[in-house]
């Protein structure tokens, strides 16, 4: 069973460009979440689809932004990359149910 | 608002031994989900073990087991028989059992493993 797919597993932008980060689930899990990991911050929660719908969104500014397809696959989207926005980003599945989630093994984002 | 604590940032155990990884965390609910997760340097999280907070057995997995103090809102990980695979960063998380619970994590532990 393949496990949560993340593209690209690094990426290296210039401040003031955007970016699209790619996640494709574990066949079968209807949630998708996105986290960010930063050495200071720690893992932060940005939002969760489902369904192709955003029910849960973090405490981010609105250049960060995500969608989900109807074959579950989400991506997301930061726009005007500041430096700070240089992170681990994590993808995560669940089945729609009170299980844990399967993380993928993430983009690394760095903004010069 | 939740919030996870990990006192601990490293810890260091001899391979074979036991070692118990700390987690508080603060909720003024009573319906949700307890997890340790180990990331190693491969980056990807992987899910150790899971509680629910209306079960009062503890959970276990293999060499893995919580103790899980509800009233004290404590959840402790201890990792029996260490292996040197074992060693890695490991976060708490909690989430709300709530259709639109997220994942808070704890700031973690590195764990090293010593031959």
């Amino acid at each position: 069973k393949a496990g949560v797919t993340q593209t690209p597993r690094y990426l290296i932008k210039t401040r003031g460009q955007q970016v699209t980060l790619s996640c494709s689930p574990i066949s079968g899990h209807r949630s998708v979440s996105w986290y960010q990991q930063t050495p200071g911050q720690g893992l932060q929660f940005l939002f969760e689809y489902f369904s192709e719908t955003q029910r849960n969104k973090g405490n981010f500014p609105g250049r960060f932004s995500g969608r989900q397809f109807s074959n579950s696959r989400s991506e997301m989207n930061v726009s005007t990359l500041e430096l700070g926005d240089s992170a681990l980003y994590l993808c995560a599945s669940s089945r729609a149910d009170r299980y844990g989630y399967t993380f993928g093994s993430g983009t690394r984002l760095t903004v010069v | 608002a939740q919030t996870v604590t990990q006192s601990q940032p490293e810890m260091s155990v001899q391979e074979a031994e036991t070692v118990t990884l700390s987690c508080t965390y603060d909720t003024s609910e009573s319906d949700y989900y307890l997890f340790w997760y180990k990331q190693p340097p491969s980056r990807q999280m992987i899910l150790v073990i899971r509680q629910e907070a209306y079960k009062q057995q503890n959970a276990t997995e293999n060499r893995f087991s919580v103790n899980f103090q509800k009233a004290a809102k404590s959840f402790s990980l201890k990792i029996s028989d260490s292996q040197l695979g074992d060693a890695a960063m490991y976060f708490c998380a909690y989430r709300s059992a709530g259709s639109q619970g997220n994942l808070i994590f704890g700031k973690g532990t590195k764990l090293s493993v010593k031959p």
